[in-house]
C-alpha cells in the first residue's frame, strides 16, 4: 500500500547548521507530496508542497524537491534556527483517493 | 479569520464510557477529514466528508467510532465503549472546495481513556 518513510528523530543540530531531514514513499501513480509541521502546542501547520515530478517546495527558507526516479522528497534548510524546533511530517495524497498519508514524524531540536 | 477548533481540547474517559468530539471547520469549507494521532506516531486518516455526506469511512478502526455532519458544517465524532487503546489525539482538518486543496489542521483533541 501506500507509505511515507522518514528518517527517525530526534535531530539536533546548532543554530545555522544545515539541514537535511529524509523522506521516501511508495505510492501508485503520481502524489502529491507535502511537508507538514508541529510547533509545540500548536496544530499541524502545512509547511510547503510539491505536485509534480520536479517540482520545488519552499517556505520560511525550508526546501524540498520532488525526486520521482528515487522517490524522495527530503527537506532541506541551509540554516536553521531555535525557532524551527518542531516536529516535521513528511506526507502524499494520492490522486486515487483524498486522504493524506503521514510518516510518523521527525522531531528536530534546535540548540543556541 | 479563525481556523478550525475543536473541542474538548482534553479528555479523560474511563474505559468502557462513551465520548463526543467536536470539530468547527473553517467557515465555508465543503471537505472534512477525522484524523487519528496514536503518540510518536504521524496522524491516520479515519473518515472524509464533503458537506454532509460521508464519502470515505475506510480508516475508522471498528464499529465503535461513528462520525456525523449533519449540517454540512460542524462535526462530531463519537466513540463508543471507549477502550484504553483509543487514547490518542485525534485531528479534525477541514479544505475549501474538493479534498485536493490544501487541508487545515484543528489543534486536536487530546483523549486519555484510564
Amino acid at each position: 500500500g501506500d507509505s511515507v518513510t522518514q528518517m527517525e528523530g530526534p535531530v539536533t543540530l546548532s543554530e545555522e547548521a544545515f539541514l537535511t531531514i529524509n523522506c521516501t514513499y511508495t505510492a501508485t501513480g503520481y502524489p502529491s507530496l507535502f511537508w507538514y509541521v508541529q510547533y509545540p502546542g500548536e496544530g499541524l501547520q502545512l509547511l510547503l508542497k510539491a505536485t509534480k515530478a520536479d517540482d520545488k517546495g519552499s517556505n520560511k527558507g525550508f526546501e524540498a524537491t520532488y525526486r520521482k526516479e528515487t522517490t524522495s522528497f527530503h527537506l532541506e534548510k541551509g540554516s536553521v534556527q531555535v525557532s524551527d524546533s518542531a516536529v516535521y511530517f513528511c506526507a502524499l495524497r494520492t490522486n486515487r483517493d483524498d486522504k493524506i498519508i503521514f510518516g510518523k514524524g521527525t522531531r528536530l531540536h534546535i540548540l543556541p | 479569520g479563525a481556523g478550525v477548533s475543536q473541542s474538548p481540547r482534553y479528555k479523560v474517559a474511563k474505559r468502557g464510557q462513551d465520548v463526543a468530539l467536536r470539530c468547527d471547520p473553517i467557515s465555508g469549507h465543503v471537505s472534512l477529514f477525522w484524523y487519528q494521532q496514536a503518540l510518536g506516531q504521524g496522524p491516520e486518516f479515519l473518515t472524509y466528508f464533503q458537506n454532509e455526506a460521508q464519502l470515505d469511512k475506510s480508516g475508522l478502526p471498528s464499529d465503535r467510532f461513528f462520525a456525523e455532519r449533519p449540517e454540512g458544517s460542524v462535526s462530531t465524532l463519537k466513540i463508543q465503549r471507549t477502550q484504553q487503546e483509543d487514547s490518542a489525539v485525534y485531528l479534525c482538518a477541514s479544505s475549501s472546495s474538493t479534498p485536493k486543496e490544501t487541508q487545515y489542521f484543528g489543534p486536536g483533541t487530546r483523549l486519555l481513556v484510564l
